[in-house]
């Protein structure tokens, strides 16, 4: 069956330390990959995207690989803050589709 | 630009009763979605839209319906509510580029949380 999953369904850091997340996925064939973060009681928010022929892609504090071989994408912030503390979500598209799907995300809690 | 808003925020139903969700965004996007998502779990897609009286089913559609007569609203209709409706529901919209496999983000509304009793 198909399945994507985030294997932390929380994660908790101190301030300055780097977070990283896991996203694996079976059975798809991904275009590309999404990161969203949701606040509580917020909608979620677009992140960073990297492409099925992208090793990996930046953004400030913010890195995403995508590892087609292992079907598995690594989401790092480095130098966390406790503003960071959020719910963190990936997404695909299936080749043949246009709509994401979501995995259930990880709550990340740094704190001071 | 207000991008994506939802209204209401907030309603209780009762079993049986009908109700709309509204969504509109401001920003020209072709395609739209509804989702809903349920305490520790991934958001689901019920509907999607990718024009303009063009809409599709997801992976939950049952027990909801919805139209896209503008470019700018696509309302979700529960007919006859139900307690597995109880969730949080998220409308989103996205502009693509012209090929169907290129990336597009997603801008997603504040939500409407919905409690069917």
């Amino acid at each position: 069956s198909q399945k994507i999953e985030q294997n932390s369904e929380a994660l908790n850091i101190q301030e300055g330390k780097t977070a990283t997340l896991t996203c694996n996925y079976t059975n798809y064939s991904p275009a590309y990959l999404q990161w969203y973060r949701q606040d509580p009681g917020r909608g979620p928010v677009f992140l960073l995207l990297i492409r099925e022929n992208e090793k990996e892609k930046r953004k400030e504090r913010l890195k995403v690989t995508f590892d087609t071989t292992l079907k598995q994408s690594l989401f790092h912030i480095t130098a966390s803050q406790p503003a960071d503390s959020a719910t963190y979500l990936c997404a695909l598209v299936h080749q043949a589709g246009t709509a994401l799907i979501f995995g259930k995300g990880t709550t990340l809690s740094v704190s001071s | 630009n207000a991008g994506v808003t939802q209204t209401p925020k907030f309603r209780i139903l009762k079993i049986g009763q009908s109700m709309t969700l509204q969504c509109t965004q401001d920003m020209n996007h072709n395609y739209m979605y509804w989702y809903r998502q349920d305490p520790g779990m991934g958001l689901k897609l019920i509907y999607y839209s990718v024009g303009a009286g063009i809409t599709d089913k997801g992976e939950v559609p049952n027990g909801y319906n919805v139209s896209r007569s503008t470019t700018e609203d696509f309302p979700l209709r529960l007919e006859l509510a139900a307690p597995s409706q109880t969730s949080v529901y998220f409308c989103a919209s996205s502009y693509p580029s012209g090929r169907a496999s290129e990336a597009h983000e997603q801008y997603f509304g504040p939500g409407t949380r919905l409690t069917v009793t």
